[in-house]
């Protein structure tokens, strides 16, 4: 059973350029949530979904940012715009959701730098 | 509101000796789960326990154990003979009964494991 990927691991871009990240969920999960970390800081949720349904957005995830998840099985989250304040490490997670507890089991993450 | 803390920003001990890391948590759910995840310097986040409200009891897995007290909202984490693979980042999260799992995280807590 492989476990969550993301792709790129590392991402640098210019200040202003758009950026693209992928993850692949563990096989059958039916959630995937996306995270946001910042040196120093604990992860903090910024979307999920639920199959290909996002039910919650964090305020955290200003128009520029948007998620997808096609068909239900790998997201996609993109930033426009980028901004200097957007270098963050981006963290995917995925979970097997059957109505109560559930165990979020995360990517490798992506770290962008905005330069 | 949720709020997870993790007073202790970094530990340092020998190895073999035993660690204890802290965790208090806010919330005014009566139903909601505490973990804690090990963050190692390349960056993935590793689970390690999920414990729901109802289940005060405490648990040891190997050299891991935790104690759980409702009584002083705290989900401590004890590591006994230490070992220089345990230095990582350790997070302690709560995540609230509802339609949104979502995880809150402490700051985390950095353990270094000296030789």
């Amino acid at each position: 059973d492989t476990g969550v990927s993301q792709d790129p691991r590392h991402k640098i871009t210019k200040r202003g350029q758009n950026v693209t990240f992928r993850c692949d969920p563990i096989s059958e999960h039916n959630r995937l949530y996306w995270y946001r970390q910042t040196l120093g800081q604990g992860p903090e949720f910024l979307t999920y979904f639920q199959n290909e349904a996002q039910l919650e957005k964090s305020r955290l995830l200003s128009d520029r940012f948007s998620a997808e998840r096609p068909k239900g099985s790998f997201s996609t989250l993109e930033i426009q715009r980028t901004e200097q304040g957007d270098s963050a490490m981006y963290l995917c997670a995925s979970s097997l959701w059957l109505g109560q507890q559930e165990t979020q089991y995360f990517g490798p993450g992506t770290r962008l730098l905005v330069l | 509101a949720q709020k997870v803390t993790q007073a202790q920003t970094e530990i340092s001990v020998v190895e073999k000796e035993d660690v204890t890391l802290d965790c208090v948590y806010e919330t005014r759910d009566t139903t909601y789960y505490l973990f804690w995840y090990k963050q190692p310097p390349s960056g993935e986040l590793v689970f390690l326990i999920r414990r729901n409200s109802f289940d005060e009891q405490n648990e040891i897995s190997g050299r891991y154990s935790w104690n759980f007290q409702k009584s002083t909202s705290s989900f401590n984490f004890t590591i006994t003979a230490s070992q220089v693979v345990d230095s990582a980042v350790y997070f302690c999260a709560l995540s609230e009964d509802g339609a949104t799992n979502k995880l809150i995280f402490g700051t985390g807590t950095l353990l270094a494991v000296q030789p």
